[in-house]
């Protein structure tokens, strides 16, 4: 079945280093690949999404290349802020138009000044 | 526009009683969906509502849980006789038609933590 695996936490940065969260993916066809973000107190938010190969999505200074041929989607900011500190979690959703999203367990990301 | 509201956002209960949690979708939303985190693991899919049927329960854990969509507008989940394992954040999802089949994105509220001591 699908099934999405992310790189296990906790992170721990400096502000202004370099981010990479990897995810990589396990799914028949052509799924969409999402990033949600939790951050502390708050909900999940969509934070950048791609719907085919080759695809990048970015926001905020994250970026995400679906890559097919790796069946990967990993996370990237070039300079990570005290703000960014959260819970990302990488998901796909399947093209049988359903919505139902396959969810990694998430990498708890913490930035300290 | 209002977004996914969820209440209660935190719940703390004993074993073997009953919790109701209800999510309000946003307006026009047909599709409402329910996930659960455990023990911070992955989110997990519980149940899928298109209006007021339910499209896909694959997800619901056993039969202590119950969802309803009166009306095809807000949603409640009840646990009954919640379990300490029944412990973990609820999201509710919503979204449109349109937007599920182009991209399959959909909209969260902010969580209902579930305390079962």
């Amino acid at each position: 079945g699908n099934s999405v695996t992310q790189m296990e936490g906790p992170v721990t940065l400096s502000e202004e280093a370099f981010l990479t969260i990897n995810c990589t993916y396990t799914a028949t066809g052509y799924p969409s690949l999402f990033w949600y973000v939790q951050y502390p107190g708050e909900g999940l938010q969509l934070l950048l999404k791609a719907t085919k190969a080759d695809d990048k999505g970015s926001n905020k200074g994250f970026e995400a290349t679906y890559r097919k041929e790796t069946t990967s989607f990993h996370l990237e900011k070039g300079s990570v802020q005290v703000s960014d500190s959260a819970v990302y979690f990488c998901a796909l959703s399947d093209r049988s138009n359903t919505g139902k999203l396959i969810f990694g367990q998430g990498t708890t990301l913490q930035v300290k000044p | 526009e209002a977004g996914v509201t969820q209440f209660p956002s935190h719940s703390v209960i004993e074993k073997g009683q009953t919790v109701t949690l209800r999510c309000d979708p946003i307006s026009g939303h047909d599709n409402l969906y329910w996930y659960r985190r455990v023990m911070g693991k992955e989110i997990k899919f519980l149940l899928h509502f298109v209006k007021e049927s339910k499209q896909d329960e694959s997800g619901m854990p056993n039969n202590r849980f119950l969802a309803e969509r009166t009306g095809g507008t807000y949603s409640t989940l009840k646990v009954q006789p919640a379990e300490l394992e029944d412990s973990g954040v609820y999201f509710c999802a919503s979204s449109q038609d349109v937007v599920i089949q182009r991209t399959g994105e959909l909209f969260f509220g902010e969580g209902s933590r579930l305390t079962v001591l």
